[in-house]
């Protein structure tokens, strides 16, 4: 069965502060990876897509990593701000018209 | 820049009500899905439509009925409402069967009593 799992389930870190999600999926065969972020009450937003020939790829603070023999990604949050305080979801898609596999996100939090 | 547009945001049914949620695009996507959030779980998929016309089921779609009659609309009904189908439902729309452009609307909090 296609699984996508993160962690952890949630996360408090202080302003300013670097933080790591993880995300473990078993979806084969593998198309690409997403990283989303989801705000309270929001949809979730695009922040990278990762092929399998892609090791990392960065959006402004944020960089996600894939290693695609351990079937492993994370994603990386530098000097963090409030306003990234929201849930963020990897989801993983099977070959390149399979249906998306969603992890159930990490909240993170961030205090002043 | 609309994007993809859910009605309404909030609703409150009781058990055994019927309700549709609408779900406009102005992409010129033609491929759009719904999905439910619940809790401690990913995003799930109810129904989706590869184009104007076609509807398919996903992996929950039990209780819904979809219908896609214009390529930006896609309708999410339920007929007979059950607590069990309180939950955040979400559409979304894609460019393509590979995800491009892949944009989710806001969500629609239902609540079944």
């Amino acid at each position: 069965k296609n699984q996508v799992e993160q962690s952890p389930q949630s996360l408090i870190i202080l302003e300013g502060k670097n933080c790591t999600l993880q995300c473990n999926y078993t979806v084969s065969p593998f198309s690409n990876l997403r990283w989303y972020k989801q705000d309270t009450g929001r949809g979730p937003v695009s922040l990278t897509i990762m092929t399998f020939s892609e090791n990392t790829k960065s959006n402004g603070r944020y960089t996600a990593t894939l290693d695609a023999d351990t079937k492993q990604s994370s994603l990386h949050i530098t000097a963090s701000q409030l306003s990234d305080s929201a849930s963020y979801i990897c989801v993983v898609r099977a070959t390149s018209y399979g249906k998306l596999t969603f992890g159930q996100g990490t909240i993170l939090t961030v205090h002043p | 820049n609309a994007g993809v547009t859910q009605t309404p945001k909030f609703r409150v049914l009781k058990t055994g009500q019927s309700m549709t949620l609408l779900c406009a695009q102005d992409m010129n996507h033609e491929y759009m899905y719904w999905y439910r959030q619940d809790p401690g779980m990913g995003l799930r998929l109810i129904h989706y439509s590869v184009g104007e016309g076609t509807t398919a089921k996903g992996e929950v779609p039990d209780g819904y009925n979809v219908s896609r009659l214009k390529k930006q609309n896609f309708l999410l009904g339920l007929e007979s409402a059950a607590p069990s189908q309180t939950s955040v439902y979400f559409c979304a729309s894609s460019y393509s069967g590979t995800g491009s452009g892949y944009t989710f609307g806001s969500g629609t909090r239902l609540t079944v009593v």
